[in-house]
């Protein structure tokens, strides 16, 4: 597609219930990478994906955080037992080379 | 490690005012900087990038300089517009594809 493509765009979620984030890059980026912005904060780096190498898992803030990516294409952000703490907006970036990042609009999380 | 510190918000100017918004960085090695900017309700968007030592980018009206001697890259604007209004978001990249470090973001509003 001719952008970063997320849903959804709004989440709504029991405490302690799974959630999957799902984002399509544009095609031939061959890297994407999961960020988290919390209200009124920074963003928070959280996993990182470059063509079939190994996942750069560094960021991810606990074991209920994991993330996956077929190929060069869909990538799925999974939280299971969802916390209060997880609700943020989880942006998702694919680039191609160094020209910097193309991000989607993003996934508002709320965990209630 | 690598980090970005950006002056803190919010800025709020008269339009035609002018614009600077600092930011400072902490790197080992020579990073690309970037600025993104994020207008209310939408995703980041590149605004500017450099990627060597005094390299300007420009786009929009908007500059910034790499200043490696006093590790910044400080955002300008000669006459800000109500329509400037936004986040704007600070970053270094260390090398190639690695992850994006991001600063806190500097909120704008700019007032008629």
């Amino acid at each position: 597609g001719a952008g970063v493509s997320q849903s959804p765009s709004n989440k709504v979620t029991e405490k302690g219930k799974d959630v999957e984030l799902r984002c399509d890059p544009i095609s031939g980026h061959t890297a994407l990478y999961w960020y988290r912005q919390r209200l009124g904060q920074g963003l928070e780096f959280l996993i990182y994906f470059q063509g079939n190498s190994a996942p750069d898992k560094s960021g991810l803030p606990s074991d209920r955080f994991s993330a996956e990516r077929t190929g060069e294409s869909v990538s799925t952000l999974t939280i299971q037992r969802t916390q209060q703490e997880d609700s943020a907006v989880y942006l998702c970036a694919s680039s191609f080379s160094n020209y910097g990042y193309t991000f989607g609009s993003g996934t508002r999380l709320t965990v209630v | 490690g690598d980090s970005v510190t950006q002056m803190e918000g919010p800025v709020t100017l008269s339009e035609e005012a002018f614009l600077t918004i600092n930011c400072t960085y902490t790197a080992t090695g020579y990073p690309s900087l970037f600025w993104y900017v994020q207008y209310p309700g939408e995703g980041l968007q590149l605004l500017l990038k450099a990627t060597k030592a005094d390299d300007k980018g420009s786009n929009k009206g908007f500059e910034a300089t790499y200043r490696k001697e006093t590790t910044s890259f400080h955002l300008e604007k000669g006459s800000v517009q109500v329509s400037d209004s936004a986040v704007y978001f600070c970053a270094l990249q260390p090398t190639g594809n690695t992850p994006l470090v991001f600063g806190k973001g500097t909120r704008l509003s700019v007032i008629a």
